[in-house]
């Protein structure tokens, strides 16, 4: 399974648009890349997936470049409901099989 | 549509007890997939079951076991309780767990072992 590796914390702004960088070097050729997001005592709530190029859908954008390596997941103008933890993975052949790393938690700040 | 469902929220028990988790997937999903979450370990994968066979297993000892009944709901099994066992359990469902499907959690089952 790829490892994921993203920042563990990032700090923004309302109204700011927030970019969370994930690598995944070892990614295979079949896997896709997912994020979710998490709040407190909660669980992890589906974002985005993408296989490459650039995805989008109401709350996100996912871009992802040729070589697959790396993603970034994209949030439009962030508001204080968009304080979580976001996970990426990197979702293969058993695609219920999730393995989630440490995730990055994102605080935003009035 | 309903989402999924986690039974109990909260559950208290003492160390050696045994706990039975319940799960009730969402209507047609076929695929339930069962986590555990720390704040030492983070988020890790306990095992899923997809038409009532184990399909996939994490490395979690013999104590932790789980099934899955013909209407697709899900029950997990943790024996001989330890304390290092208190955590969140959360279930997952999807309607056919492939790789590029959503999973769909639950808001989890707390235990605390004391």
């Amino acid at each position: 399974l790829a490892k994921t590796t993203q920042p563990i914390s990032m700090d923004s702004y309302e109204g700011q648009e927030v970019n969370i960088t994930c690598s995944h070097n070892n990614i295979a050729t079949n896997d896709y890349i997912t994020w979710y997001q998490q709040f407190p005592s909660q669980g992890p709530r589906f974002i985005i997936q993408g296989y490459k190029t650039k995805v989008t859908n109401e709350v996100a954008s996912l871009f992802i470049p040729a070589d697959r390596k790396s993603s970034t997941l994209s949030l439009p103008r962030v508001s204080l409901s968009d304080t979580a933890v976001y996970y990426c993975l990197v979702v293969g052949n058993a695609g219920n099989m999730l393995t989630f790393g440490g995730g990055t938690r994102l605080m935003v700040k009035p | 549509k309903a989402g999924v469902t986690q039974t109990p929220r909260y559950l208290i028990k003492t160390r050696g007890q045994q706990v039975t988790l319940s799960c009730s997937p969402i209507s047609g999903h076929r695929s339930v997939s069962w986590y555990q979450q720390t704040p030492g370990q983070g988020l890790q994968f306990l095992f899923e079951y997809f038409s009532e066979t184990q399909r996939n297993k994490g490395n979690f000892p013999g104590r932790f076991s789980g099934r899955q009944f013909s209407n697709s709901r899900s029950e997990m099994n943790v024996s001989t309780l330890e304390l290092g066992d208190s955590a969140l359990y959360l279930c997952a469902s999807s309607p056919l767990g492939t790789r590029n499907t959503e999973a769909f959690f639950g808001q989890g089952t707390r235990l605390t072992v004391v």
